[in-house]
């Protein structure tokens, strides 16, 4: 079965750039959406943007500025940059597979059906 | 952008109880609505996508419900292992949270 791993430094200086990895083994990642979500201590879920197969991207608009997404089909690897972190950016990190399914009203819609484990990050000096 | 908003932020109750967790969109999202439910140290699962659509090995007891921009989450008879932390997330336009609701053990 399909499952995903997040790798990467687990501390950042402020203002530099914060970089993870998200290694996809036991299947393809053709066909599907690649995203990242993140979640600060004792806070909620904060999804940052996806990227498809082909490299297609969409974030979310308060990251947008500072964010951006890659990938590396050859390797089954997907990446995340964060530039100019602040103590704010301090979270747990997710990486994420979507999916799309028909739903009872006959629409396709898109869901998170895999997760990696996380990994936090601090942002600190 | 669409915003998700989620209550109660908070829910006691006791094993065996029916509850029901609300989220609102700020405009309609038709039935792009998910729900996933996380325990502490995890990543969330998903349970009911596209407003009432259960994931295959998902307990019956979990049902959803809505369209437009008002969506419920309904646990039929609560058990031990359901005190979590719940998320509905909308996948209309962007892929927005709501704020969470903590169910824990009254």
């Amino acid at each position: 079965q399909v499952q995903l791993q997040e790798s990467g430094p687990g501390l950042v200086k402020p203002s530099e750039t914060l970089s993870l990895t998200c290694t996809v083994s036991g299947g393809s990642m053709s066909g599907y959406y690649w995203n990242w979500i993140r979640q600060p201590p004792g806070k909620g879920l904060e999804w940052i943007g996806y990227i498809y197969y082909s490299g297609t991207t969409k974030y979310n608009p308060s990251l947008k500025d500072r964010v951006t997404i890659s990938v590396d089909t050859s390797k089954k690897q997907f990446s995340l940059k964060l530039n100019t972190v602040t103590a704010a950016d301090t979270a747990v990190y997710y990486c994420a597979r979507e999916v799309e399914a028909r739903a009872v009203s006959g629409a396709l819609v898109e869901f998170f059906d895999i997760w990696g484990r996380g990994t936090l990050v601090a942002v600190s000096s | 952008d669409t915003q998700v908003t989620q209550s109660p932020p908070s829910l006691s109750a006791s094993v065996g109880d029916r509850v029901t967790i609300t989220c609102r969109a700020s405009q309609s999202i038709n039935d792009y609505l998910n729900w996933y439910q996380q325990k502490p140290g995890k990543a969330p699962k998903l349970l009911i996508y596209g407003a009432s659509n259960l994931r295959s090995g998902v307990p019956s007891r979990f049902s959803g419900s809505g369209s437009g921009t008002d969506f419920t989450l309904t646990i039929s008879s609560l058990q031990t292992e359901d005190f979590a932390t719940y998320y509905c997330q909308e996948s209309y336009r962007t892929r927005t949270f709501g704020q969470g609701t903590k169910l824990e053990i009254k």
